[in-house]
């Protein structure tokens, strides 16, 4: 049971190149989210899904699009990278949305635009 | 959107004392989650609260779910070296998505 797991762990673009982040978890959960972290910012939401085939925006989706066309898999994509999108990325995983459901964190993408 | 105010920002103690860090919210949760970041990693469930007033306890650590539902505190007794990382509270209601404090940075000294 790996958990949640994110790929790559490390990634170097230039302005204006896009890429592709894979986020898969193997606990069946029907949640899954996108979260930036930035330094002093703490953990900000950029998209979610509450099923597969389902996404939905969260506190900063701007630059960002998502699909979830598996329910293990949800992909986080940056169409034209920029460097405010320069952060360390986290996807997590729950099995409902409902307060006092937890949230499950992979190990982060650091992305790095140049 | 509701805003969490997490404090102290960051904490440097010696090793053996006890810390405190409390998250304030701007609105009612019901849920109040504590999560630790070590260096390079995600974030860790540590400990989880659903009741005002509920109390919980994980090892050295204890965390109590405010009365008034706008707030929430953590306790580490006795720390060790091992302890640091960056401590992140976090809040939910209803369906309503985690909001995360922007997290208490302890370091600790040998």
């Amino acid at each position: 049971n790996a958990g949640v797991t994110q790929t790559p762990k490390f990634r170097v673009l230039k302005t204006g190149q896009s890429m592709t982040l894979l986020c898969a978890q193997d606990m069946n959960h029907e949640y899954m989210y996108w979260y930036r972290q930035d330094p002093g910012m703490g953990l900000r939401l950029i998209h979610y899904s509450v099923g597969e085939g389902t996404t939905a925006k969260g506190e900063v989706p701007d630059g960002y699009n998502v699909s979830r066309l598996k329910k293990q898999n949800f992909l986080l994509g940056l169409e034209s990278a920029a460097p405010s999108q320069t952060s360390v990325y986290f996807c997590a995983s729950s099995y409902s949305r409902r307060a006092g459901t937890k949230q499950y964190f992979g190990p982060g993408t650091r992305l790095t635009v140049t | 959107g509701q805003q969490l105010n997490q404090s102290p920002q960051s904490m440097f103690i010696q090793e053996g004392e006890d810390v405190s860090m409390n998250c304030t919210s701007s609105s009612i949760f019901n849920t109040w989650l504590w999560y630790k970041q070590d260096p390079g990693e995600g974030p860790v469930l540590l400990i989880a609260l659903y009741k005002a007033g509920e109390l919980t306890s994980n090892g050295r650590l204890t965390a109590q779910f405010g009365i008034t539902r706008k707030d929430s505190f953590l306790n580490i007794s006795a720390s060790i070296p091992s302890d640091v990382g960056i401590y992140f509270c976090a809040g939910s209601s209803g369906y309503s998505t985690l909001t995360f404090g922007k997290g208490t940075m302890l370091l600790v000294s040998p």
